[in-house]
C-alpha cells in the first residue's frame, strides 16, 4: 500500500499562509497526472473535497485554497488563513488500489 | 443536488455482522462512477473499505477482503455495506461517498460501536 505522511499539527496566525505537506512512499503520478487529492474535515462533519489531482480546485471552494506538487511530494496552501479554516486536512491518493489517506494535519491558530 | 445518507444500527455485538445502507438522491448510481465506503477510526485514521461501480463490479481493500461485501439495489438507488465477524477494532464512523477519481460527495456518516 502507498503510505502518505503528514505532520500532525500546524499552527498559523490568522491572515497568514498555511502550508500543509503530504509525502507519499512512492510516486502517485502517471505521466503528468498527479493522483493526489485534499480534503477538509471539521469536527462533527463529513470530509469535504478541496483539491483534486493535486492542483484543481473543487466546486465551491474559495480561491485561497491551492494545491501543488508531483511525484511523491504535495502541498496544500491556504492563503490567507481565516478562522473558518480551523479543521483537519487529509491527503488521499488514487494512484493504486487500495486508496489510502494521510493521517491528517490539524490546523490550529497561533 | 447530489446527496448521500448512511443508515444502520449504531451498536453491533462482537462476532456479528455490521450492515449499513447508503441512500443516494440527485444522481442515479448506475449512470456512472464508483460508490465507496470509507471509515474513520477514533484517533482519526481514515480507511477506504471498497466500492461498487456503476456497472456492479466491486473492489475491496485487501485488508478486509475476507469480511466485506458491497452490494446495491438499483431500484431504490441504494448501495450497502456488510462487514462480517466484527470486533471492537471495527468501531468507527462509516461514510459513503461518490468516487469519480476523488471522493467528491460524502454522506454525513454514521457512528458504529462494536460492543457486547
Amino acid at each position: 500500500d502507498i503510505v502518505l505522511t503528514q505532520s500532525p499539527v500546524l499552527a498559523v496566525s490568522l491572515g497568514q499562509r498555511a502550508t500543509i505537506s503530504c509525502r507519499a512512499s512512492q510516486s502517485v503520478s502517471i505521466s503528468s497526472i498527479n493522483l493526489m487529492h485534499w480534503y477538509q474535515q471539521k469536527p462533527g462533519q463529513q470530509p469535504k473535497l478541496l483539491i483534486y489531482r493535486a492542483s484543481n480546485l473543487a466546486s465551491g471552494i474559495p480561491a485561497r485554497f491551492s494545491g501543488s506538487g508531483s511525484g511523491t511530494d504535495f502541498t496544500l496552501t491556504i492563503d490567507p488563513v481565516q478562522a473558518d479554516d480551523i479543521a483537519a486536512y487529509y491527503c488521499q491518493q488514487s494512484r493504486e488500489s487500495p486508496l489510502t489517506f494521510g493521517s491528517g494535519t490539524k490546523l490550529e491558530i497561533k | 443536488e447530489i446527496q448521500l445518507q448512511e443508515s444502520g444500527p449504531g451498536l453491533v455485538k462482537p462476532s456479528q455482522s455490521l450492515s449499513l445502507t447508503c441512500s443516494v438522491t440527485g444522481y442515479t448510481i448506475t449512470s456512472g462512477y464508483d460508490w465507496s465506503w470509507i471509515r474513520k477510526f477514533p484517533g482519526n485514521k481514515m480507511e477506504w473499505m471498497g466500492y461498487i461501480s456503476y456497472s456492479g463490479s466491486t473492489n475491496y481493500n485487501p485488508s478486509l477482503k475476507s469480511r466485506i461485501s458491497i452490494t446495491r439495489d438499483t431500484s431504490k438507488n441504494q448501495f450497502f455495506l456488510q462487514l462480517n465477524s466484527v470486533t471492537t477494532e471495527d468501531t468507527a464512523t462509516y461514510y459513503c461517498a461518490r468516487y469519480p477519481g476523488a471522493l467528491d460527495y460524502w454522506g454525513q456518516g454514521v457512528m458504529v460501536t462494536v460492543s457486547s
